[in-house]
């Protein structure tokens, strides 16, 4: 079945420090690929998303690269910051199929 | 504005009790989600609904009941529920998939559910 790993957290980083969350999948299909985030109180937010190998996606300085040689798509920012705390989800959503597989969530925090 | 709205946000209730849980979507999706969010484990897919139509139950106890009037609405009533059931329950809606693989989930934020 399709299922999604992501790195363990938590993750404890510095103010302006570089950002890496490992996420790898498998997947029977040509999967969509989503990043979410999840802030104190609040739901999962779409973060990014790629939908076929080799694209890029990118919002609010992350960024995301479906590499399907790899089934991987991990999650890079150059400089974090405090804001930046939060969970974050990688997900698949395989052709056709109705549910989004999620990871486990990766906590993140980041120190002034 | 998440554009997907769950009230209430917060709800205590006792195993004999009846109470509902309502999400409200104003985004023109056509399917609508219940998932499941407890500490330290993945996030559950309850159910499914695509065009009003239940597509998807993943062995969720019949003590959580689902109810989908129309495509903007969705509703999960609980009874009689056990200790182990309190979690963050996430409502969210899509487009239908088979349309737009790459559409995504917009969530609600979520009501915090207590069984006492």
């Amino acid at each position: 079945g399709n299922s999604v790993t992501q790195m363990e957290g938590p993750v404890t980083l510095s103010e302006e420090a570089f950002l890496t969350i490992n996420c790898t999948y498998t997947a029977t299909g040509y999967p969509s690929l989503f990043w979410y985030v999840q802030y104190p109180g609040e739901g999962l937010q779409l973060l990014l998303k790629a939908t076929k190998a080799d694209d890029k996606g990118s919002n609010k300085g992350f960024e995301a690269t479906y590499r399907k040689e790899t089934t991987s798509f991990h999650l890079e920012k150059g400089s974090v910051q405090v804001s930046d705390s939060a969970v974050y989800f990688c997900a698949l959503r395989d052709q056709g199929a109705q549910k989004l597989v999620f990871g486990q969530g990766t906590r993140l925090t980041i120190n002034p | 504005e998440t554009g997907v709205t769950q009230t209430p946000r917060h709800l205590v209730m006792g195993m004999t009790n009846k109470k509902s849980l309502k999400c409200e979507q104003h985004l023109g999706h056509n399917a609508m989600y219940w998932y499941k969010q407890s500490a330290k484990k993945p996030l559950e897919l309850m159910f499914v609904y695509s065009l009003e139509e239940r597509v998807e139950n993943n062995s969720v106890p019949s003590r959580f009941s689902p109810e989908c009037p129309n495509s903007s609405h969705l509703f999960l009533h609980l009874h009689t529920l056990q200790p182990e059931d309190s979690a963050l329950y996430l409502c969210a809606s899509s487009q239908e998939p088979n349309r737009d693989v790459g559409s995504p989930l917009h969530f609600g934020n979520g009501t915090r559910l207590t069984v006492t």
